[in-house]
Formats: structure tokens, sequence, C-alpha cells
């Protein structure tokens, strides 16, 4: 069965203190992975598109990786404006988009 | 920059109800989606649409649920009897061919 499972659930962060969020997946024919931002009562804003193993995307203080069962969302030196759900998502062979639970970050100043 | 709109942003019914919701997906996009996320829970898929007809669709996606894209522009999700549990935001996406999905952002709908 396709699954998304993202860890931390949460995770706070100081600001400038740099982690990664975990994205694992299983699914048949994948062909893509998407990194969304979400804040709360909007709708998901894209950030990353990767495609195959071994391939990196960045913006700003993000840096997305890929490999065949996870992926990771790699924040450097966050501030308090990168606090918000950073959702994972799989699109899998046939047009389904399937999401994970997302992991609520909070950077405290 | 394209985006995906979608009207209104906030609706409140009767139960036993019917709604529409309302999309503009981005013009040349081929791929449709809905999806629900009731609060403080995950993202969930309702239905994929493609040529004009539904793709896949959950098993939340039932009876009482129905898509259209009546005009070649609008996509709509129809809820005939809202029940309690029907309140939710729902999101509205859209997909090129290869490219990634983007999101209205919601309808917030809240059946009372």
């Amino acid at each position: 069965e396709d699954q998304v499972t993202q860890s931390p659930e949460a995770l706070r962060l100081q600001e400038g203190e740099s982690s990664s969020l975990n994205c694992s997946y299983t699914v048949s024919g994948l062909r893509g992975l998407f990194w969304y931002r979400q804040d709360p009562g909007k709708g998901p804003e894209f950030l990353f598109t990767l495609y195959s193993a071994g391939e990196e995307k960045e913006k700003e203080r993000l840096k997305a990786t890929l490999t065949k069962k996870e992926s990771f969302l790699h924040i450097t030196a966050p501030k308090p404006e990168d606090s918000a759900t950073y959702l994972c998502a799989v699109l899998r062979q046939g047009g389904k988009l399937i999401f994970g639970q997302g992991t609520e970050l909070s950077v405290k100043p | 920059e394209p985006e995906v709109t979608q009207t209104p942003s906030h609706q409140v019914t009767q139960m036993g109800q019917e709604v529409i919701l309302r999309c503009v997906p981005i013009s040349n996009h081929l791929y449709f989606y809905w999806y629900r996320q009731i609060l403080g829970q995950k993202v969930e898929f309702l239905v994929s649409f493609y040529n004009n007809e539904i793709s896949e669709k959950s098993e939340i996606f039932d009876d009482q649920f129905s898509v259209e894209r009546p005009d070649g522009s609008n996509f709509t999700l129809k809820i005939r009897s809202t029940k309690l549990e029907d309140s939710a935001m729902y999101f509205c996406a859209s997909r090129g061919v290869g490219t990634e999905a983007f999101f209205g952002q919601g309808t917030r709908l809240t059946v009372v």
C-alpha cells in the first residue's frame, strides 16, 4: 500500500539552529516527490520537486534531497519566519498525489 | 504568476444541504484534484480528474460527492447532503504534465 510518513511530527528550534525533516515513502511507480510549506488556514505552497535519487534542490535556507526511500528537507540557520508546517507529497504513476502528515516547525527567536 | 483560485473562502451550511465548492485551475493544466483537511489533521486525497473524467478517488469520495468541469475552466466539487463530519478545509489543485501541483487557498466548509 502506498504510504508517506514524515518525522518528526513537530520540531522546535532556536533561531539559527539547523536541522532536518524526514519523509519516507513506499509508493508504486514514483513520478516525483514534492515539498510544500503550509501556513495556518492557507493552502500548501510549493517549494521543491525532486524526480530521481541523488537529486538536490536549494532555496534560501532550505535544501531538499532524495534517495530511493526517503527525502530530507534541511533547514540551515532557520529564522522565525520559517515557522510553518512542511508537507511532503509523492506523485505516483496514475497521477495521484499522496501527502504525509506533515512536520510542524516552530522557530523561536 | 498563474494561480489556482477557490471560491468561496468560507461556507457555512446546514446539515443535509447541498454545497458546491468552486475552483479555477491554472489555465494550461491537465490534472485536477480535490483534497480535504480536517482541522489539525493531514491533507487527504479525495479525487483526481483528467481528460474530463475521474481518474482516481478515495474511499472518502462516496456517492455524496461529485466533481464537474462544466465549462472548460471551472472545476467544482459538490457535496449532496452535508454531514457534520464534512466540516473541513477543501483544497483544489491543478498540475500540468510532469509538473508540480499548485494549490488554491482553500474553502473552509462549516456544517452546522
